[in-house]
């Protein structure tokens, strides 16, 4: 069935060093959303791509939306502590399912 | 404007036990959406609820049900509890149809089963 793979599943770095976790949908999306949550905490919204080959960025994060729409992928510039956390990818599907990714849990070493 | 609550926050049952959880979304939205989360599975969908009709269903038992009230507010029952049930259930509120637009996460209950 549709599934949202996402890896790494864990990615240990050094504060200033970058991050990058990557989504794939088996089957073509109608959009992406992100999530962050933080240890103990809930997951909390960063962002929406709908277009193909779409990027955003907010400060230190660039998101992008692939050509074909079944992959994204999030970039954090430069990690400081405050980005520790599990990074989710979810997408709706074309037959109106929601899905969430298994998550990329992020440390980061000061 | 207020956040999701859920109550309770925290949940201690024996099994075989039942237990309902409640969520009351931000003013205005109309859909709840329900996830279970463990440590091993991640975020799994359980159902999601828009003016009172499930719109979807994830692939869970029928142990675990929901409903959605005339105030947006959402209840989740699970029956006869097992020791595997034993996660954080998050619910999670939206405007449109969830997956149309962001989601609002509550602050999760916290179910243990002994």
């Amino acid at each position: 069935g549709q599934q949202v793979m996402q890896i790494p599943q864990y990615q240990h770095v050094q504060e200033g060093e970058d991050f990058t976790t990557y989504c794939n949908s088996s089957t073509t999306l109608s959009n992406i959303q992100w999530y962050k949550q933080r240890p103990g905490g809930h997951p909390v919204f960063l962002i929406q791509l709908v277009k193909s080959g779409e990027v955003k960025k907010q400060k230190r994060l660039t998101f992008q939306f692939g050509e074909a729409k079944k992959n994204s992928s999030l970039h954090i510039t430069a990690t400081q502590t405050t980005d520790v956390g599990t990074y989710f990818c979810a997408g709706r599907s074309d037959f109106n399912k929601f899905y969430f990714g298994s998550g990329t849990k992020l440390n980061v070493k000061p | 404007k207020a956040g999701v609550t859920q109550t309770p926050r925290y949940l201690i049952k024996t099994r075989g036990q039942q237990v309902t959880l409640s969520c009351s979304p931000i003013s205005g939205h109309r859909s709840v959406s329900w996830y279970q989360q463990t440590p091993g599975q991640g975020l799994q969908f359980l159902f999601e609820y828009f003016s009172e009709t499930q719109r979807n269903k994830g692939n869970f038992p029928g142990r675990f049900s929901g409903r959605q009230f005339s105030n947006s507010r959402s209840e989740m029952n699970v029956s006869t509890l097992e020791l595997g049930d034993s996660a954080l259930y998050l619910c999670a509120s939206s405007f449109r149809d969830h997956g149309y637009n962001e989601q609002f996460f509550g602050p999760g209950t916290r179910l243990t089963v002994l």
